[in-house]
């Protein structure tokens, strides 16, 4: 059973260009959320998809935006790319019924931007 | 709102000897609480969690926590530490209220490292 999939596992942008991130959740699940890692520090939240709809949003600027399909699978998009922006990008899936299940996290995606 | 903290960002033992990861918690009401592991250049992997029911919980890899809510803590330990433990540790709390709709929150991290 996989897990769940994120790709790419790594990429390189130029500053001011925009990015799409993807997530397949993990078999059951419907729930994706979205997680920035600096380096050093733990994931913060950027915002969580549930049947298709934001449902919940961290304090990211609206230059983040995200999308979730009629397969659970997710996107995260950033537009006009900060150089700060260059660090972890964490998937985590859930089942949308089960509130005190722990998260599925993938394994990230490392973006850089020069 | 909701915050973890994690003292000690870093932390080393002896091979063998007892692991306890500190872990202090923030919150209007009793959270869900989660210890996830982190190895090099991959994702979080849960270790264990608390939800409801008995307060001292197992986990995987021998490791186990235990819920204090007047010490607003769930502290990671094991017996025994073992080379392949060394990782970057982290607890989550989690509002159990808001139900599907419902971040992680979490602390800075432990790095732990385990020496012969």
């Amino acid at each position: 059973d996989a897990g769940v999939t994120q790709s790419p596992t790594h990429l390189i942008k130029t500053r001011g260009q925009q990015v799409t991130l993807r997530c397949s959740p993990k078999s059951g699940h419907d729930t994706v959320s979205w997680y920035q890692q600096a380096l050093g520090q733990g994931p913060q939240f950027i915002f969580q998809y549930y049947e298709e709809e934001e449902r919940q949003r961290g304090n990211f600027p609206d230059r983040f935006s995200g999308h979730q399909f009629p397969n659970y699978s997710s996107e995260l998009n950033v537009n006009a790319l900060l150089l700060g922006e260059s660090t972890l990008y964490l998937c985590a899936s859930s089942p949308g019924d089960r509130g005190n299940y722990g998260y599925t996290f993938g394994s990230g995606t490392r973006l850089t931007v020069v | 709102a909701q915050s973890v903290t994690q003292l000690g960002s870093h932390v080393s033992v002896s091979e063998g000897a007892l692991v306890l990861l500190r872990c202090n918690y923030s919150s209007s009401v009793p959270p869900y609480l989660f210890w996830y592991v982190q190895y090099p250049n991959q994702g979080l992997q849960l270790l264990l969690k608390y939800t409801t029911g008995a307060t001292l919980v197992k986990g995987i890899n021998g490791f186990e926590a235990e819920f204090k809510k007047s010490e607003t803590s769930f502290h990671l330990t094991k017996p025994s530490a073992h080379m392949s433990d060394a990782a970057e540790y982290f607890c989550a709390v989690r509002d159990p209220r808001t139900g599907t709709a419902s971040k992680l929150t979490f602390g800075t991290g432990t790095r732990l490292q385990v020496t012969l």
